[in-house]
Parts: structure tokens; sequence; C-alpha cells
């Protein structure tokens, strides 16, 4: 079965950097695009962008242009999102999700919460 | 701000019928994708495409298109439908990917 874990909570103060796993199994990795939502406390779901893990290639929100890296490395399955010059707006759930079809995210992480402060 | 927009908060009776809509410009080329979430969970996949369900999602969510709104139906609303609806699509531009704003229901 597909599964998507993702690494643990994280604490960061603001200006630093924060890199979130999301370990695939279950599935070809590389069949699949992945995208990533976060949410703020409180707050709705916000799509920050996607990864091609076949090609690297990368799609994101122009919110998160300059702010979010998207990496993966298929020799293990696990796709990444690095936020940098963090401030406590970054404080929030971040969610990888499986694409399956347009628009159609089936499978997601459990999610990792992102803490910004001083 | 989000391009698409849904009503904050909707109730219903238990055992009634709810609809949740979704308005965006974007609406009028792309389907729109429903999911369900409850506190401290992920979201979950309810509705997507033209009115297709994944495997285990029960048959009284069902959606709909017409014309900039996207539309998700919960006929006979159970106690455990309580819970936030997202809509989901492409953006105006259809090169990237939003969600709506969010609808919070309440299982009177």
């Amino acid at each position: 079965q597909v599964q998507l874990v993702q690494s643990g909570a994280e604490v960061k103060k603001p200006g630093a950097s924060v890199k979130v796993s999301c370990k695939a199994s279950g599935y070809t990795f590389t069949g699949s695009y992945i995208h990533w939502v976060r949410q703020a406390p409180g707050q709705g779901l916000e799509w920050m962008g996607s990864i091609n893990p076949k090609s690297g290639g990368t799609n994101f929100a122009q919110k998160f242009q300059g702010k979010v890296t998207l990496t993966r490395d298929t020799s293990i399955t696990t796709a990444y999102l690095e936020l940098n010059s963090l401030t406590s707006d970054d404080t929030a759930m971040y969610f990888c999700a499986k694409e399956s079809g347009d628009l159609i995210l089936i499978d997601w992480g459990q999610g990792t919460l992102v803490s910004v402060s001083s | 701000s989000s391009e698409l927009t849904q009503d904050p908060a909707v109730s219903v009776a238990l055992g009634q019928t709810v609809r949740i809509t979704c308005q965006g410009d974007s609406l009028r080329r792309y389907y729109a994708s429903w999911f369900q979430q409850k506190p401290g969970q992920a979201p979950i996949l309810v509705v997507y495409g033209r009115n297709d369900r994944p495997s285990g999602i029960p048959d009284r969510f069902s959606g709909s298109r017409s014309g900039n709104t996207a539309s998700l139906t919960i006929s006979g609303a159970q106690a455990e439908d309580e819970a936030d609806y997202f809509c989901h699509s492409r953006d105006s531009s259809g090169l990237q990917y939003v969600f709506g704003t969010g609808t919070q229901v309440t299982v009177l």
C-alpha cells in the first residue's frame, strides 16, 4: 500500500532554514508527482508547489517562488521541501501528497509541524 | 488570497442534505476536487473530476459544476461528516493549483 512518511516536528529561529522529508513507499516513486501543502494554525490549506520525481522539474505557487526549494532523491524514494528565511508566518503544518491524476491527491503524509519562534 | 471562494460555515440537520459551493473563474475551465479535513488529521479526498469518488468514500458525497461554481453535496449527512471541506483546482492561469478558503460543516 502507498505510504508517505514525513520527518518529525521542527523548531527553528527566525531567519533559519528547514528541510522536511517525505519518504514514499508502495508504488513507483518516479511515476507520480509529489505536492506540498501547508496549513497555518487554524487556517485553510495552501498549495505550495509540486515536483516531478522523474525529472526533478518543479512548479511553485507564485507566493513561494524564491522561498521554497523542492528536491528529491530517487535512490531512497524521498522528496524534500526546504524553506529559507523563516519567519513566524511560516509556522504551520506541512503535508506532502502523491498525485494520482490531475487534482487527485489520495495519499498524504502525516504532516510535519514547523514552529518558528525566537 | 485564494482565487476559490467558499462560504465560511454551513450547518445541516442529521440525515438532511447540504450543498457546499466553491466559486472562481478557473472553474469555468477546470473541475474541482473536494477534500474533507477533521481536526489534527490530513485531508481526505472525497470527490474529484466530473463526479468521481475514491475507493471507500460513501456515495452520499457527490460533486457538480455549473459556470464558475463547483459544488459538493452531502445527501443524508451523518455525524461523522462534520468537518472542514476544501475545494481544489487550478488557478486562473491554469499553471498552478489553489485551494478554496474552506467551509466548516456542522451536523446538528
